[in-house]
């Protein structure tokens, strides 16, 4: 399976600003996903990203909020923008590493304020 | 997208068999089930997947009925160290891409009681 580095762990943020999640894997992978795990909740899917192509946003989930980079087939960023309180969640990288395995890495707890 | 309903909780006893159902009646012909468990702030770990076989492994078997519209994760001999969120998820097709995506219920909090 593929191992997931996810940065930053967790962070506290003004409301109004940005923050941008990196996450590198250490294996090339096509796919990858970003989910939004809000407090108490399940994991909800933001978006799928596939390197060289425009990411694909879900149903409620818009690139000027969260905008997407697939820059190489090992990384991505999952930016948050303009946040407020309500933007306070889990944010967690998936990728897809072979027919049938995805991994998750271990989120970004982020608290806006 | 096909959807999942499992129990909100369960409980049970150390040592004994944890079976943890999932109602997936919608899905599709060619949709995986796939389970995993998420432990409290850490990301989700893979459990085990199914089409429309039993499926056993290391950590768990899936029990799939024969129309596959409900299906049941066995954790054979349970720990303290399984309590955790367990998760049925539907994989389902990304028309544009070709390829799948993971789409989560709910799931089921369970906790090993001593």
């Amino acid at each position: 399976s593929a191992v997931i580095s996810q940065k930053p762990s967790r962070d506290i943020c003004q409301r109004g600003t940005s923050l941008t999640i990196q996450c590198q894997v250490d294996s090339q992978v096509t796919m990858m996903f970003w989910y939004r795990q809000q407090p108490g909740q399940s994991l909800t899917l933001i978006a799928t990203a596939n390197q060289g192509s425009e990411a694909t946003y879900e149903s409620g989930f818009v690139i000027d909020k969260f905008p997407i980079s697939r820059p190489n087939l090992t990384f991505s960023t999952l930016t948050v923008s303009n946040m407020s309180p309500e933007d306070s969640s889990i944010y967690l990288c998936s990728v897809r590493h072979s027919s049938y395995g995805y991994t998750f890495g271990s989120g970004t707890r982020l608290t806006v304020v | 997208d096909a959807k999942t309903t499992q129990p909100t909780s369960m409980d049970c006893a150390e040592g004994r068999a944890a079976n943890l159902p999932c109602n997936h009646s919608t899905i599709s012909g060619n949709e995986y089930v796939y389970w995993y468990r998420q432990i409290h702030s850490q990301g989700p770990q893979y459990i085990i997947h199914g089409l429309k076989n039993n499926e056993t492994n290391e950590m768990a078997s899936l029990i799939i009925t024969e129309d596959r519209k409900s299906s049941t994760l066995i954790l054979p001999h349970a720990t303290l160290r399984d309590t955790a969120v367990y998760y049925c998820i539907v994989r389902v097709p990304i028309s544009n891409f070709g390829n799948e995506k993971l789409t989560f219920g709910t799931g089921t909090r369970l906790t090993i009681i001593p």
